[in-house]
């Protein structure tokens, strides 16, 4: 069975300094790895999906990889800003079809300004 | 497009007691699923489907039923509500690399 580790539960940073969410999972046959955002009280917003075939995916100030062998993945966010300030979840789909996601627990991230 | 969308936005419930969540989606997305968020627990799948009249079951599923009669709509049925299905409801819709999620139903059972 799949299991899916984020570490720290929460994080507190200063506004402007880069920052390293992590994602660890037990099973490394998955086909891919996304990272999501959670804002209190709402849904999920998908941030990035890493294919098993690739290393990183870049958007904007987040850049995601994969390492597969290991069984991590890293959240990278540049720059970081208040509103970057809610929860972090990463989720791993052993299929083509996203419909069936083992999440982690999530980070809880505060930019303080 | 409205994306997905979850009625209720919070629903009270005595023990015992049956509901239905409803999810619909506008994107004709194929595959549809639901998951329940505990604190501490991260989101756990209740039941998934991959196309209208196809469903399966996920990591949780006792007490819960699914349907899928059409593309759009994937509600959730609670058969006799329990304490320990207090819990939010988040169903998602998704098609190759989209994927969205409802805003969630937040369930409380007395």
């Amino acid at each position: 069975k799949q299991e899916v580790t984020q570490i720290p539960a929460a994080l507190s940073v200063p506004e402007g300094e880069n920052l390293v969410l992590n994602c660890s999972f037990t099973d490394s046959a998955i086909y891919n790895l996304q990272w999501f955002r959670q804002d209190p009280g709402k849904g999920l917003t998908s941030l990035l999906l890493i294919q098993s075939s690739q290393r990183e995916q870049t958007s904007g100030r987040l850049n995601a990889s994969l390492d597969k062998s290991s069984g991590r993945s890293t959240l990278y966010i540049a720059a970081s800003q208040p509103g970057d300030s809610a929860t972090y979840l990463c989720a791993a789909d052993p299929f083509f079809g996203n419909e069936k996601l083992t999440f982690g627990t999530g980070t809880r991230l505060t930019i303080i300004p | 497009n409205a994306g997905v969308t979850q009625t209720p936005k919070f629903q009270v419930l005595k023990t015992g007691q049956s509901m239905t969540l409803q999810c619909a989606q506008d994107m004709n997305h194929e595959y549809m699923s639901w998951y329940r968020q505990d604190p501490g627990m991260g989101l756990r799948l209740i039941h998934y489907s991959v196309g209208a009249g196809i469903t399966d079951q996920g990591e949780v599923p006792n007490g819960y039923n699914v349907s899928r009669s059409t593309t759009e709509d994937f509600p959730l049925r609670l058969l006799s509500a329990a304490p320990s299905q207090t819990s939010v409801y988040f169903c998602a819709s998704t098609q190759g690399r989209e994927q969205y999620f409802g805003p969630g139903t937040r369930l409380t059972v007395t």
